[in-house]
């Protein structure tokens, strides 16, 4: 079974400054899907980027880039210039394609920045 | 607005009560899922279905039952409510697995059960 591991259960970053979240998953698939979600206090899961595993390009969306290692498992998300409302929880999660397109999330890393 | 909607958004049970948390959605999505959350474990899969009339178990299903009689909605039932069931529960919806853009997520149930 697939599993995602985050390890850093709380990070902190100064306003403007660059952080990065840790993220592992285990699986032996070849083919399946990345993603990070963001959950502020209002509980709401907001998609902040996502990758195909057969894509080597890193994806980005603006502020948010990925670090993905396909050979060691690695997913990491790195944050530019952080703002007060980058502050939140910060879930990696994983898809396959053969188990119903189920998401398998990792335990989160809450995020607090710091003006 | 097109999404997911949950209801109800907040609920107290007493040990033993049932109840049923309802997840529609309405962007015609084949496949849906039920998720709780607890601190310091994410989000678990209780139950997902993959299309109308057919579910399947996730990683925690213990406890609950599900439903999906139609293709927008999908409930969630707790037959017997015990104290370990108090979670913030969420639904979620996607495409099929050849369109993945993501996930759309109801705003949440939070379930305290005394």
């Amino acid at each position: 079974a697939q599993t995602v591991t985050q390890s850093q259960p709380e990070m902190s970053v100064q306003e403007a400054e660059t952080v990065t979240l840790s993220c592992t998953y285990d699986t032996s698939e070849s083919d399946y899907y990345l993603f990070w979600y963001k959950q502020p206090p209002s509980r709401q899961m907001i998609l902040v980027i996502r990758q195909e595993a057969y894509k080597q390009q890193n994806a980005t969306e603006n502020r948010f880039s990925v670090n993905f290692q396909k050979a060691a498992k690695s997913f990491s998300l790195k944050i530019s210039d952080s703002q007060l409302g980058d502050a939140a929880m910060y879930f990696c999660a994983y898809r396959s394609d053969n188990q119903g397109g189920k998401l398998i999330f990792g335990q989160g890393t809450e995020l607090s920045v710091k003006p | 607005n097109a999404g997911v909607t949950q209801t109800p958004k907040f609920r107290v049970l007493k040990t033993g009560q049932s109840m049923t948390l309802l997840c529609a959605q309405d962007m015609n999505h084949e496949y849906m899922y039920w998720y709780r959350q607890d601190p310091g474990m994410g989000l678990r899969l209780i139950h997902y279905s993959v299309g109308e009339g057919t579910t399947a178990k996730g990683e925690v299903p213990d406890g609950y039952n599900v439903s999906r009689l139609k293709k927008q909605n999908f409930l969630l039932g707790l037959e017997s409510a015990a104290p370990s069931q108090t979670s913030v529960y969420f639904c979620a919806s996607s495409q099929h697995s050849g369109q993945v853009r993501g996930y759309t997520f109801g705003s949440g149930t939070r379930l305290t059960v005394v």
